[in-house]
């Protein structure tokens, strides 16, 4: 069974720094895709970014990216130039390509950016 | 506008009362799903529907019944709700995923459910 892992609970930085998420997962499979989404104080859930398992080239999306690394079953955010309103919880998650399209999500990190 | 939809946003409830959270989407997806989301726990699934009339469990389905009669609507029934299910729940859809690319899951505002 697939699992995801998200060794931080939770994290504070100062406005306008880099911070690193970090996210491992484990699985048998080969073809999957792998989610970073975001849930404000709104508890709404934001999709952040999305990386394909057999593209090479790691995913960007303005100031978020991430350092994929399929063979070491890695997959961190990167957050430039952080804002307060990227205080979130942020949730790694995978999904198998095939039939059932089960989705599986980390627990979460909780992330604080400081004034 | 796209959206998912949920009703209700909140509900408080006694054990046993049985009780339906409705989920509707405009967006003609295939993927339909319902999660929990507890502290420290994360989001887990409750079940998915890949069309109409097909419904498989999740990670966490007891206690917990759907029904998909039709493409925008997947609600979630609790016949005979516990304390246990006190929790935030999240219905999400997306396009199939048997196909690339693949799919962000658009999520509804959530349904905070406390059951005493």
């Amino acid at each position: 069974a697939q699992t995801v892992t998200q060794s931080q609970p939770e994290m504070s930085v100062q406005e306008a720094e880099t911070v690193t998420l970090s996210c491992t997962y484990d699985t048998s499979e080969n073809n999957y895709y792998l989610f970073w989404y975001k849930q404000p104080p709104s508890r709404q859930m934001i999709l952040v970014i999305r990386q394909e398992a057999y593209k090479q080239q790691n995913a960007t999306e303005n100031r978020f990216s991430v350092n994929f690394q399929k063979a070491a079953k890695s997959f961190s955010l990167k957050i430039s130039d952080s804002q307060l309103g990227d205080t979130a919880m942020y949730f790694c998650a995978f999904m198998k390509r095939g039939r059932d399209d089960k989705i599986i999500f980390g627990k979460g990190t909780r992330l604080h950016i400081l004034p | 506008e796209a959206q998912v939809t949920q009703n209700p946003r909140y509900l408080i409830t006694v054990t046993g009362k049985k009780l339906t959270v409705t989920c509707s989407q405009n967006m003609n997806h295939e993927y339909m799903s319902w999660y929990r989301q507890d502290p420290g726990l994360g989001l887990r699934q409750i079940y998915y529907s890949m069309n109409v009339e097909v419904t498989d469990k999740g990670d966490v389905p007891e206690g917990y019944k759907v029904s998909r009669k039709e493409k925008r609507n997947f609600p979630l029934i609790l016949e005979s709700p516990s304390p246990n299910q006190t929790s935030l729940y999240f219905c999400a859809s997306s396009l199939s995923g048997h196909t690339d690319p693949a799919y962000e899951q658009y999520f509804g505002p959530g349904t905070r459910l406390t059951v005493t």
